[in-house]
């Protein structure tokens, strides 16, 4: 079946830094992707949500931009904070639902 | 701070133990769903509820039995498990079950099974 991954398990990035945490899709036909975070001993939380009618948006340091022609998604993040210490999910909603990548392990060094 | 809360957050149990994680929802969502975690893999779909009726059940052993008396809450029951059901369990909601909606998650359970 498709399936939604990441290309990186683990990224390390100096504090103060922007994050690029990239994942590839693999269905064409998805119309909604959503990056979530996970801290340590928590559960997943929704960061910043995009369409497939947009390629790029952005919040509160993050920003999402989505690749259509090679099926591509981004999160980046600016001025990196200890406080984003955590592992980012990236889903896509289709067909079959709302399936998750694997996640990539965000660490930040002083 | 979370609208959906998970009870216990750590479990551990023998493969004999009978147990239940429990899930409440305070966001009047009206769907509700049980997803597993292991290390090293994406999250997986167990089971989801909306307006209280199994929607999905993703080829689940029957060692793990939902229950979802009200829209609010959600457990899972857990008997005869293996080794490799050790997991974070994580419950979720959402406002429908239309698959274009945020999931809100619990902490998770941590299980341990012996």
């Amino acid at each position: 079946g498709e399936s939604v991954g990441l290309h990186l398990p683990t990224l390390s990035v100096q504090e103060g830094d922007n994050s690029i945490i990239n994942c590839a899709y693999s269905n064409s036909a998805s119309d909604y992707f959503i990056w979530y975070k996970q801290e340590s001993g928590k559960g997943p939380q929704f960061i910043i949500d995009i369409r497939s009618n947009m390629d790029k948006r952005q919040g509160q340091r993050v920003t999402v931009l989505l690749n259509k022609t090679v099926k591509h998604l981004s999160l980046q993040i600016a001025a990196t904070q200890p406080g984003d210490s955590a592992v980012y999910f990236c889903a896509e909603i289709g067909a079959d639902g709302l399936t998750f990548g694997k996640g990539t392990h965000l660490i930040i060094q002083p | 701070e979370t609208g959906v809360t998970q009870t216990p957050r750590h479990l551990v149990m023998g493969m004999t133990n009978k147990k239940s994680l429990k899930c409440e929802q305070h966001l009047g969502h009206n769907a509700m769903y049980w997803y597993k975690q292991s290390a090293k893999k994406p999250l997986e779909l167990m089971f989801v509820y909306s307006l209280e009726e199994r929607v999905e059940n993703n080829s689940v052993p029957s060692r793990f039995s939902p229950e979802c008396p009200n829209s609010s809450h959600l457990f899972l029951h857990l008997h005869t498990l293996q080794p490799e059901d050790s997991a974070l369990y994580l419950c979720a909601s959402s406002q429908e079950r239309d698959n274009t909606g945020e999931l809100f998650f619990g902490e998770g359970s941590r299980l341990t099974v012996l």
